[in-house]
C-alpha cells in the first residue's frame, strides 16, 4: 500500500478564496482523521470520519472550514474563505481503529494564505 | 481542559549517547499511549506504542516507559544516530481520541 495520500503538497492562495485538501486513505481503514499543525498550537484533530460519516467535528474552527468523504479512498477539508490565520500544515490520517491503534499519517499540505 | 504535555522543547545529544525523551499527560481515562518521530517536511511517523496494563516496551533502539502513577511517559532512544534528528510526539487516547503534546525537538551532534 502507498499509505495515505494527501494533495497538493503546497498550496498557495489569497485571502478569499476556496481551498480544496484532498485525502486517499490507506484501504481498508475504516477511520480517517484531519489534523491541522501550526507552531502555536501543534497538532489539532479537526475532525474524524468512521465509514464515512463524521462523528467528531468538534475540532473545526468554524464554519468556513467542512469535510466530507464521498466513499471509503477519498476524503475532502474545504475552507471558504480562506483566511491568512489558515496557513498551517493540513494532515490527513487513517487508522483500523478510533484510538487503540496507530494512526498512519499522510506527508500533509502546507497551506499558506496571503 | 485536560492535555498532553511534554516536559522540554528542545533536546542535545552527542551522536552515540542514550537520548531520554519525556511527558506528561494528564488524562486519566487515557489507556494507550504512541510516540510519533517527525521529521522535516514529513507527516508524523508511529515508533512505538504501549497500552496501560505495561510499564514498558521495548522495540529496535526504543523503548518506551509508562509510569501511570505520576502520568508520565518517556522514550529511550539507544545509540542515538543522526538519522534520529527529528521532533518526537506522544500522544494519548482520553476523551475518545489521540490527543498530540506539543513536541520535542532531537537534534543529535556529530
Amino acid at each position: 500500500d502507498a499509505g495515505v495520500i494527501q494533495s497538493p503538497r503546497h498550496e498557495v492562495t489569497e485571502m478569499g478564496q476556496e481551498v480544496t485538501l484532498r485525502c486517499k486513505p490507506i484501504s481498508g481503514h475504516d477511520y480517517l482523521f484531519w489534523y491541522r499543525q501550526t507552531m502555536m498550537r501543534g497538532l489539532e484533530l479537526l475532525i474524524y470520519f468512521n465509514n464515512n460519516v463524521p462523528i467528531d467535528d468538534s475540532g473545526m474552527p468554524e464554519d468556513r472550514f467542512s469535510a466530507k468523504m464521498p466513499n471509503a479512498s477519498f476524503s475532502t477539508l474545504k475552507i471558504q474563505p480562506s483566511e491568512p490565520r489558515d496557513s498551517a500544515v493540513y494532515f490527513c490520517a487513517s487508522s483500523s481503529t478510533p484510538v487503540d491503534t496507530e494512526a498512519f499519517f499522510g506527508q500533509g499540505t502546507r497551506l499558506t494564505v496571503v | 481542559g485536560e492535555s498532553v504535555g511534554l516536559h522540554l522543547p528542545t533536546l542535545s545529544v552527542q551522536e552515540g549517547d542514550n537520548s531520554i525523551i519525556n511527558c506528561a499527560y494528564s488524562n486519566s481515562a487515557s489507556d494507550y499511549f504512541i510516540w510519533y518521530k517527525q521529521e522535516s517536511g514529513k507527516g508524523p511517523q508511529f515508533i512505538i506504542d504501549i497500552r496501560s496494563n505495561m510499564d514498558k516496551r521495548q522495540g529496535q533502539r526504543v523503548t518506551v516507559l509508562l509510569n501511570k502513577t505520576v502520568k508520565h511517559l518517556s522514550l529511550q532512544i539507544a545509540a542515538t544516530q543522526p538519522g534520529d534528528s527529528a521532533v518526537y510526539f506522544c500522544a494519548e487516547n482520553g476523551d475518545y481520541k489521540l490527543s498530540f503534546g506539543a513536541g520535542t525537538t532531537v537534534t543529535v551532534r556529530a
